[in-house]
């Protein structure tokens, strides 16, 4: 079965960068997703097809990939940016996947 | 703009059933390339993806699940539901419904329901 492994959490300080990382066997050709979950929240889109940013999303937000690696970069991080981030591609035998997902703290 | 809320008993015996419906409002669950998919989320854990279901009513489903699952549709009332039988305690999550934009590569799901909480327990 397809599976992604992320970090499990990345501190950053306020207006500095973050980077979550997402690895799989040929990420980067599944065109996958990053969600953002706050505490007690729904998961919200927050990167498309590899790198597209949904409307609403603030700019800071990008994302890129490599061959077998998917990175969610926050440009000048906030503290209503904390929460955790989970990436996501689809595998033909095993359906949607999940990363673990990253807890972002803004320290 | 689509919004999607689950609604469904929040307390399942083992064993039991559990049913959860989804009603889609602002727009219609018949228009457009969209899948409807259920994803549930244990307390503390991470996302799990059940399975999804097209308007036609084709459904694809997690081999993990596959045997227990079942997705239907009903246009008439813009809803669409899941069933997992033979529940134990492995099964209490949040289970989210949401919609799923089918595009020609990198489908992507979006908006998400608020979730509900669904316990597995005598």
């Amino acid at each position: 079965s397809y599976e992604l492994s992320q970090p499990p959490s990345v501190s950053v300080s306020p207006g500095q960068t973050a980077s979550i990382t997402c690895s799989g066997d040929k990420l980067g050709d599944k065109y996958g997703c990053w969600y953002q979950q706050r505490p007690g929240q729904s998961p919200v889109l927050v990167i498309y097809q590899n790198s597209k940013r949904p409307s609403g999303i603030p700019e800071r937000f990008s994302g890129s990939t490599s061959e077998n690696t998917a990175t969610l970069t926050i440009s000048g991080a906030q503290a209503m940016d904390e929460a955790d981030y989970f990436c996501q591609a689809w595998d033909p035998s095993t359906g949607y996947v999940f990363g673990p997902g990253t807890k972002v703290t803004v320290l | 703009q689509v919004q999607l809320q689950e609604s469904g008993p929040g307390l399942v015996k083992p064993s039991q059933t559990l049913s959860l419906t989804c009603t889609v409002s602002g727009g219609s669950i018949s228009s457009g390339t969209y899948y409807w998919s259920w994803i549930r989320q244990p307390a503390g854990k991470g996302l799990e993806w059940v399975g999804r279901i097209y308007t036609s009513g084709s459904t694809s489903y997690n081999p993990s699940l596959k045997s227990r699952v079942t997705i239907s549709v009903d246009t008439s009332k813009n809803q669409f539901s899941l069933r997992l039988n033979s529940v134990t305690a492995a099964d209490t999550a949040v289970y989210y419904c949401a919609r799923e934009v089918a595009a020609h590569i990198g489908n992507w799901i979006d908006p998400w329901g608020q979730g509900t909480l669904v316990t597995v327990s005598s």
